[in-house]
Order: C-alpha cells, then structure tokens, then sequence
C-alpha cells in the first residue's frame, strides 16, 4: 500500500500568512493525488486534483504543486475559514489512501 | 450535485446494516466511493464501484464483510456491512469519484457498533 506522510501535524498561524502543507509518498505516484479541506462536523471538499489543478469553486490563494513523492499545497495568504484539516490523497494504485491529515490553527 | 446518505444507526457486535446513497444533479454514470472517518479520527477509504458495478475495490479490513453496490436505475449507491465489529464505528461518507479524485461527498451517515 502507499503510504502518505503529512507535514506538520498541526500548523498554527494568523490570517494573512502563508501556510505550506507537505504530503510524501511512499514511492511515486506521478501527479494522482489531491488536496481536500474539512472543517468540523462537516464533509470533506475537494481542493485540488492531480497535484496542481484547482477544483471547481476553489480560491485561487489555494494551489499545489509537485509530482512523484513530495507534494506541496500552499495557501498565499490565510482567511478567517481556511483554519480546518487538511488531507491528502492518490489516486495512483488500489487501495486508495489518505494522508493522516494537518490541523491548520490560528 | 447532491449525494444523501442514509442507513446508519447502533448496532450490536457482528450485526448488520445496510447503508444508501442516493444522488441527484447529475447523470449517476460516475465511479463511486464509500469513505470512513472514526470518530476523532482520520479519512479512511472503505471500497469503491465502477460505473457498471462490474469491478469492486475493497480496503483489506472490510473485504469479505462489506459489500458495494448500485441501482444506476434508481441513481443509488449501497454499501453493505455485515459481521460488524468496534472498530468499523464511524461517519461513513458517500463520493463522487474513484478512479479520479473524490469531486463531491454527501454529509454522512453515522455507525455506531456497540452491545
């Protein structure tokens, strides 16, 4: 199975910041991961698919980038509504799996 | 797009539920995927269907006890859950997608297995 490695494991930052999240994998998985957001008692919403494409709706202070083992999202500038978890996952072979997530604090 | 789970509720130890997705605003012609998040706890992938329901994707701890369906007629998904343990308590959570990227999820359905 592919393992997805999430960094850091809680991110504690204030609004306007950049915030960098980093997703490793366990052995290459080209650009077929994505990026989701979940805010508590809430679903999870897709961010950003195979590794750099915005999802429909999305901000554009949301972006990734990064293609084999080490995948970054990145976003510019921090909202009040950003502060949620924020996953990882590809695509790339059965089974699917997620990374074990970052908290992003203010 | 909208996707309604349904199905969950308490259980006992090796008991049985059967849990519904039914979508709408859109033609159900997708990959689907059922996801679990325990409580407290991460996303965890459970099994996902083709279009056709002619190939079934399982995660290794539900093979066997779980099993993924479809009605495309009535735009529904199903995921059966037997011989059901502890561990399988959780939100479980019904999504668009699988052989891409989960693109839309329904609100989720909560599992509770206890005596």
């Amino acid at each position: 199975d592919i393992v997805l490695t999430q960094s850091p494991a809680t991110l504690s930052l204030s609004p306007g910041e950049r915030a960098t999240l980093s997703c490793r994998a366990s052995q290459s998985i080209a650009s077929s991961l994505a990026w989701y957001q979940q805010k508590p008692g809430q679903a999870p919403r897709l961010l950003v698919q195979d590794a750099s494409s915005r999802a429909s709706g999305i901000p554009a202070r949301f972006s990734g980038s990064g293609s084999g083992t080490d995948f970054t999202l990145t976003i510019s500038s921090l909202e009040p509504e950003d502060f949620a978890v924020y996953y990882c996952q590809q695509r790339s072979n059965w089974p699917l799996t997620f990374g074990q997530g970052t908290r992003l604090d203010i | 797009v909208q996707l309604v789970e349904a199905g969950g509720g308490l259980v006992q130890p090796g008991g049985s539920l059967r849990l519904s997705c039914e979508g709408s605003g859109f033609t159900f012609n997708y990959w689907m995927t059922w996801v679990r998040q325990a409580p407290g706890k991460g996303l965890e992938w459970v099994a996902t269907v083709n279009p056709d329901g002619s190939e079934k994707y399982y995660v290794d701890s539900v093979r066997g006890r779980f099993i993924i369906s479809r009605d495309n007629a009535k735009n529904s998904l199903y995921l059966q859950l037997n011989s059901l343990r502890a561990e399988d308590t959780a939100v479980f959570y019904c999504a668009r997608g699988g052989s891409r990227h989960l693109d839309n999820w329904g609100q989720g359905t909560l599992v509770t297995v206890s005596p």
